[in-house]
C-alpha cells in the first residue's frame, strides 16, 4: 500500500463548478499536509497547509484535514480556467527539513 | 525575489551516458532538495540537503546517482549511466531554516529539468 494515494483523474468540471479533491495516507504520524498546484511544465506551488485536523480557508480554496480517518481534501469553489492544473497532495512528519510525500496528483480541467 | 533557477530545462541523451543538472536555490535558503518526477506520478525525493551537508539520500540510487553541493549555495545532481527508466522531470527545492511568516519551512520548487533517455 502507497503512503499517500491520490486519484489521479483527470477531472473536467464547467466554470463555475465546485470541485472536491481528496487524498488517502496510511501514516498517522504524519501532521503536516499541503496542497500543490503544478501547471503544465512548471514546478509545484504551494496552494494550502495545514497542521493536523481541521479546515483552512483562502479566498475559493478550503483544505480540510480529517486524520481519524486519514483523509485531506481541497475544494475549489466557483472554479476558473485558470485553475485547469495538476494538484498535487503532500504530507510530512515533521516541520522541519524532513521528506515531502507526495501524491500522484489530480488533473483538473475547467471549461469556459 | 528570484525563484528557484534550474539548467538546462530540456535534456535528451541515449541510455549509458550521464548528464548533469544544475540548481541554484533561493538566496539565503540553507536547505535544498532535488526530486524525481516520473510522468503521471507525484515528486519522490531524491536527496536533501542542509548547507552543504546531506540530510537524506535514502531513496537516491547511488550506484549511478550523485549530488554535490560543496560551497552550501547552488548544487548539481548527476546521472551517469543512464537508463531508460530514468526519463523524468528533475525538480530542484530550496527553503529557510526556521519558521517564517504563515507557511514556515515552504518548499520553493523550480521549474525542473525534463530528461529524456532514448
Amino acid at each position: 500500500q502507497k503512503e499517500v494515494e491520490q486519484d489521479p483523474g483527470p477531472l473536467s468540471v464547467p466554470e463555475g463548478a465546485i470541485v472536491s479533491l481528496n487524498c488517502t495516507y496510511s501514516n498517522s504520524a504524519f501532521q503536516y499536509f499541503m496542497w500543490y498546484r503544478q501547471y503544465s511544465r512548471k514546478g509545484p506551488e504551494l496552494l494550502m497547509y495545514t497542521y493536523s485536523s481541521g479546515n483552512k480557508e483562502d479566498g475559493r480554496f478550503t483544505a480540510q484535514v480529517d486524520k481519524s480517518s486519514k483523509y485531506i481534501s481541497l475544494f475549489i469553489r466557483d472554479s476558473q480556467p485558470s485553475d485547469s492544473a495538476t494538484y498535487l497532495c503532500a504530507m510530512r512528519k515533521g516541520q522541519a527539513g524532513t521528506a515531502l510525500i507526495f501524491g500522484k496528483g489530480t488533473t483538473l480541467s475547467v471549461s469556459s | 525575489e528570484a525563484g528557484v533557477a534550474q539548467s538546462p530545462r530540456y535534456k535528451i541523451i541515449e541510455k549509458r551516458q550521464s548528464v548533469a543538472f544544475w540548481c541554484n536555490p533561493i538566496s539565503g535558503h540553507a536547505t535544498l532538495y532535488w526530486y524525481q518526477q516520473i510522468l503521471g506520478q507525484g515528486p519522490k525525493l531524491l536527496i536533501q540537503f542542509q548547507n552543504n551537508g546531506v540530510v537524506d539520500d535514502s531513496q537516491l540510487p547511488k550506484d549511478r546517482f550523485s549530488a554535490e553541493r560543496l560551497k552550501g549555495v547552488d548544487s548539481t545532481l548527476k546521472i551517469q549511466p543512464a537508463k531508460l527508466e530514468d526519463s523524468a522531470v528533475y525538480l530542484c527545492a530550496s527553503s529557510a531554516v526556521g519558521s517564517s511568516g504563515i507557511r514556515p519551512y515552504e518548499q520553493y520548487f523550480g521549474p525542473g529539468t525534463r530528461l529524456t533517455v532514448t
